[in-house]
């Protein structure tokens, strides 16, 4: 099946600092990949949708500036937290759709746990 | 706003029962409503999708039953196993291809 690799899995960092998450499709070309976040015991909220080769679209009340999406190659989105601060840590999550195919189907990365000290 | 309400929020069921879990939306642009499951620190994995113009989808021992004139779907796991404890989300897609979540249901199974 499609895989979808996060990395890194896990990120400590110091407040202030910039983190950036990798999404990669591993077998299959994604012209649209989705960043989520999740807080414990929480649902994923659904932060940006992020287009091979154009810039990404954010959701209601999620910072652009804030949280920076590239997605340079039909492989690779990354998510960059900018001036991470403790109320930014969370589950991140991202998906891609396999640009083959009209299922609707959606690949999820394995998460990348973010902890903000 | 959650676009899809998922109930219960927990379910605690022997093994060999069976876990229903109902979810209900309200955007009739909804067009694809998969089901997912997490396990803790991992990432949801797809379990069993349907589409609306199918009434229900049974794939071993997981089925969704779709209602759309209630604009309600709901995942049955039949015999259940404690293995199969862990979250489950609900889930539909627009015609953005935005997978819009239901608040999750933690299941757990007992031995």
């Amino acid at each position: 099946g499609a895989v979808v690799s996060q990395h890194p899995s896990r990120v400590i960092c110091k407040s202030g600092t910039s983190v950036k998450i990798e999404c990669r499709s591993l077998d299959f070309q994604a012209t649209t990949m989705f960043w989520y976040r999740q807080f414990p015991k929480q649902s994923l909220m659904l932060m940006a949708t992020s287009n091979e080769g154009s810039k990404a679209t954010y959701e209601q009340g999620v910072e652009k500036d804030k949280f920076l999406i590239n997605h340079a190659s039909l492989t690779l989105s990354t998510l960059t937290v900018t001036s991470a601060h403790p109320e930014d840590s969370s589950f991140y999550i991202c998906s891609a759709k396999d640009r083959t195919k009209n299922t609707g189907e959606l690949f999820f990365g394995e998460g990348s746990r973010l902890t903000v000290l | 706003q959650q676009q899809v309400k998922q109930s219960p929020q927990s379910l605690i069921v022997q093994k060999g029962g069976i876990s229903i879990i109902n979810c209900a939306y309200e955007n009739t642009a909804f067009d694809y409503f998969p089901w997912y499951q997490q396990f803790p620190g991992k990432g949801p994995a797809l379990l069993i999708a349907i589409r609306p113009d199918v009434s229900e989808k049974k794939e071993g021992r997981f089925t969704i039953s779709f209602n759309k004139s209630a604009k309600q779907f709901s995942l049955h796991i039949m015999d259940s196993q404690p293995g199969d404890s862990a979250t489950y989300f609900c889930a539909a897609n627009d015609s953005w291809g935005k997978l819009q979540f239901g608040a999750g249901t933690q299941v757990v199974v007992t031995p």
